[in-house]
């Protein structure tokens, strides 16, 4: 299994900023994830990190908006950028472990983000 | 394209009551599924996952799954629930995109009554 924590857990933020989010994991893992649940809703892949390459986006979102980081195997930033009241949501990162064909993926607390 | 499905967006059950919350997906090839629980406040927590082999698969906090590929279904159950069950459930399958992304369903909310 794998330990993630996420900063900040929450926040209020205005219109027009931005905010990063930072994923720490207790263990070296290859492939990390992130995900956005808006409210009410299922959850939703914004893109796929490896370390030491670009991160790899989901159809709808664009590395203007979201720009990541992964600069090493247990860490990871999202940047939610020029923020609007449609980006409020959780934001979920996710990591890969377990060894095996198909790995299962273990979450992080989520990151409650509120954009006024 | 990979989809998952749970029809039932909100369930309460008595405490002490079984319980069976439903989904179908729909996957080109052999599907790798999973049940997730939300708890208020809290990320997602693994209930239990199929892969291969045996079709009825054990989790954890007392949770089972059956996997139907007939019917393309794979049921969360429990036979007796607790106050403390209540939460959102996802479904999820993997897809074939070459990297394990994991595509959900809209998940459950459930209510369990004293």
């Amino acid at each position: 299994s794998a330990v993630i924590s996420q900063k900040p857990s929450r926040d209020i933020c205005q219109r027009g900023t931005s905010l990063t989010i930072q994923c720490q994991v207790d263990s070296q893992v290859t492939m990390m994830f992130w995900y956005r649940q808006q409210p009410g809703q299922s959850l939703t892949l914004i893109a796929t990190a490896n370390q030491g390459s670009e991160a790899t986006y989901e159809s709808g979102f664009v590395i203007d908006k979201f720009p990541i980081s992964r600069p090493n195997l247990t860490f990871s930033t999202l940047t939610v950028s020029n923020m609007s009241p449609e980006d409020s949501s959780i934001y979920l990162c996710s990591v890969e472990a377990g060894g095996g064909q198909i790995n299962e993926q273990f979450f992080g607390p989520g990151t409650r983000l509120t954009v006024l | 394209a990979q989809s998952v499905t749970q029809p039932d967006i909100h369930i309460t059950v008595s405490e002490g009551a079984s319980l069976e919350l439903r989904c179908n997906y729909s996957y080109g090839a052999t599907p790798y599924l999973f049940w997730y629980v939300q708890s208020p406040g809290q990320g997602l927590q693994l209930l239990l996952k199929y892969f291969s082999g045996d079709t009825l698969v054990q989790g954890i906090k007392g949770f089972e799954a059956e996997f139907k590929r007939s019917q393309s279904s794979f049921n969360l159950r429990k036979p007796s629930v607790h106050w403390s069950d209540a939460a959102e459930y996802f479904c999820a399958v993997t897809s074939s995109g070459g990297y394990n992304k994991l595509i959900f369903g809209a998940g459950t909310r459930l209510a369990v009554h004293p």
